[in-house]
């Protein structure tokens, strides 16, 4: 049973650094095709694909973000780890993290219940 | 402004088929990548709902499938049912920008 959650501060002050962690369970970030992704919605709003990583350490960020993103994994620890620095109010959101299969680009097959992480000061 | 664009909105009667389209350019679904669904009810992660254009998991009823030509794809669901009501989201690949990409998606309403 392939189960993913979420954790992280709910409240982020504006200019401070979002670290978020993803811990996973029911398959390895090691088998040869696997892959991690972060995605986030704002409130009422659209998803948006954020970062992957992928079973050989390859990462993958979002043109728009990508000076801003940090992905990383800890396969003995089944956990995949986002930064995102300088926070702004307009990155509050909920942030999922959700896993691919069969190398990128990829469908997104299980999602995490979401993390509501709120800037504000 | 999303890369794959989706009306906002759809709505059916009970029973009735719907359509809700996704629409691309040369650099994504026009490109060759996959299109993939996602089914977003109220209050709850999205799930996958069709992959590689046209497949679905198991799991996900015969009444939802999907298609793709040229630089569109689409996601019909016939004999509309209240459980249906949700917001739908396509996903592909950007070459441009090198990353995933989702549409801005559509709230489906059953009448």
């Amino acid at each position: 049973q392939v189960t993913l959650r979420e954790s992280g501060p709910a409240l982020v002050k504006p200019t401070r650094t979002l670290t978020l962690t993803c811990t996973f369970s029911g398959f390895s970030l090691s088998t040869s095709g696997m892959c991690v992704s972060w995605i986030r919605q704002p409130p009422g709003k659209a998803l948006e694909w954020l970062a992957l990583i992928d079973w050989d350490d390859d990462k993958y960020y979002s043109t728009s973000l990508k000076t801003r993103l940090t992905i990383s994994k800890d396969t003995s620890k089944n956990q995949v780890v986002l930064t995102m620095t300088n926070m702004d109010p307009v990155d509050t959101a909920t942030y999922y993290c959700a896993r691919g299969q069969g190398g990128y680009p990829t469908r997104f097959d299980y999602w995490g219940q979401g993390a509501l992480v709120t800037v504000s000061s | 402004q999303s890369v794959l664009t989706q009306p906002p909105s759809v709505s059916g009667a009970p029973g009735q088929r719907v359509t809700i389209s996704c629409t691309g350019s040369s650099s994504n679904i026009g490109a060759g990548f996959d299109v993939h669904w996602y089914q977003q009810l109220p209050g709850t992660a999205p799930k996958l709902l069709i992959y590689g254009n046209t497949n679905r998991p198991s799991g996900v009823p015969d009444r939802f499938s999907g298609s793709k030509s040229g630089t569109s794809a689409s996601l019909a669901i016939t004999g509309l049912q209240a459980e249906d009501e949700a917001d739908y989201y396509c996903q592909s690949y950007d070459s441009s920008l090198s990353g995933s990409v989702f549409g801005g998606g559509t709230k489906l309403t059953v009448l």
